[in-house]
């Protein structure tokens, strides 16, 4: 079935510094892929998401792109500031097949730190 | 302003004790769901609903019930809780099923001694 493996944290990081989490996925048909983060005390927000290969969603410079051929969407930031402190969750759409029409599979979470 | 409203937010019960956690969504949206977060295992749909009157398990149903009889509606029942069912809840709405945002709620932590 569908998954998504992403990178076991914390990840503690100092402000301005680069960010990359790593986010790989197992999917059959052509699933979307998304990234959400969930502040302290917080339900998950949407942070952007890719609807097929090759697509890179952004949103307060955070990036990620679409890699069919390695079943990746790693999560990029250039600079991280100590608002960024969170947890980050990989996610992908459920098969638009059968009965989990819509099912959001989710990674463990990636929690985040940045230190000022 | 667009939001998903859960409650209660905390909530402490005993074994065996019927209790419901409603949630309610503001942004007609026809697809909601329900989804428990737990350390080290992430979020894990237990139901979910397409539109009124349509429901169907998520990937961790047992021990909870859920009914959709108003579009806005989706409250999650846990008719006999036991400890294992400790965790920190979220509601999710969104307009469709697939490649569209979801819309969580601020969670529920529920507690079963």
């Amino acid at each position: 079935g569908n998954s998504v493996t992403q990178m076991e944290g914390p990840v503690t990081l100092s402000e301005e510094a680069f960010l990359t989490i790593n986010c790989t996925y197992t999917a059959t048909g052509y699933p979307s892929l998304f990234w959400y983060v969930q502040y302290p005390g917080e339900g998950l927000q949407l942070l952007l998401k890719a609807t097929k290969a090759d697509d890179k969603g952004s949103n307060k410079g955070f990036e990620a792109t679409y890699r069919k051929e390695t079943t990746s969407f790693h999560l990029e930031k250039g600079s991280v500031q100590v608002s960024d402190s969170a947890v980050y969750f990989c996610a992908l759409s459920g098969d638009s097949y059968g009965g989990s029409q819509g099912n959001l599979i989710f990674g463990k979470g990636t929690k985040l730190s940045v230190k000022p | 302003e667009a939001q998903v409203t859960q409650n209660p937010r905390y909530l402490i019960t005993v074994t065996g004790k019927k209790l419901t956690v409603t949630c309610s969504q503001n942004m007609n949206h026809e697809y909601m769901s329900w989804y428990r977060q737990d350390p080290g295992l992430g979020l894990r749909q237990i139901y979910y609903s397409m539109n009124v009157e349509v429901t169907d398990k998520g990937d961790v149903p047992e021990g909870y019930k859920v009914s959709r009889k108003e579009k806005r509606n989706f409250p999650l029942i846990l008719e006999s809780p036991s400890p294992n069912q400790t965790s920190l809840y979220f509601c999710a709405s969104s307009r469709t099923g697939l490649d569209t945002e979801a819309f969580f709620g601020q969670g529920t932590r529920l507690t079963v001694v």
